[in-house]
């Protein structure tokens, strides 16, 4: 089945420093790649996505790539701030019509001091 | 704006009860889901609902767990005779656009549920 590994947390930095987060997938056929954030006493929010390989999704100064030869989709900011504390979550989707559905991985929480 | 308003936003109750989750489209949509994230761990998918039928189910989904939408508006998460265990954030969600499938989801913000 479908399955998404990410990096052991939580990651404490400092402002402005350079964020890596990793994610792995497992899955049959072309899934959709998503970053999801959840923000302390709020919901899922998407982040950035792509889908098909070699595709860079970005937003809000996060970026992702999705590579196929390595079946990762690492999440990257080049200078974070104190409002990038949150949960991160990387999923997959398998697009299966009517079923279907994400996959996201454990999560993990970034804490940026200022 | 919430792509999906959901209700109450936390609820206590006392083990055994049952408690009912509810989710409201802010435009009319097919396809939903329920998830659930127990506190500090992985967000979980429970069930998908499709043109007022399931149309997939996990095994956390079991017979305590029921969902429909009564009233063509109103998406609910029924859990029959609620357990420790229970105690979770449930996410309701819908489908991005009708046509074209990429797999993205809109949350709605969640209802705390807190079994005592």
């Amino acid at each position: 089945g479908n399955s998404v590994t990410q990096m052991e947390g939580p990651v404490t930095l400092s402002e402005e420093a350079f964020l890596t987060i990793n994610c792995t997938y497992t899955a049959t056929g072309y899934p959709s790649l998503f970053w999801y954030v959840q923000y302390p006493g709020e919901g899922l929010q998407l982040l950035l996505k792509a889908t098909k390989a070699d595709d860079k999704g970005s937003n809000k100064g996060f970026e992702a790539t999705y590579r196929k030869e390595t079946t990762s989709f690492h999440l990257e900011k080049g200078s974070v701030q104190v409002s990038d504390s949150a949960v991160y979550f990387c999923a997959l989707s398998d697009r299966g019509g009517a079923n279907s559905k994400l996959t996201f991985g454990k999560g993990i929480t970034l804490s940026v001091r200022p | 704006e919430p792509e999906v308003t959901q209700t109450p936003s936390h609820q206590v109750t006392q083990m055994g009860q049952e408690v009912i989750l509810r989710c409201v489209p802010i435009s009319n949509h097919l396809y939903f889901y329920w998830y659930r994230q127990i506190l500090g761990q992985k967000v979980e998918f429970l069930v998908s609902f499709y043109n007022n039928e399931i149309s997939e189910k996990s095994e956390i989904f079991d017979d305590q767990f029921s969902v429909e939408r009564p009233d063509g508006s109103n998406f609910t998460l029924k859990i029959r005779s609620t357990k420790l265990e229970d105690s979770a954030m449930y996410f309701c969600a819908r489908r991005a656009g009708r046509g074209g499938n990429t797999g993205e989801l809109f949350f709605g913000e969640g209802s705390r549920l807190t079994v005592l």
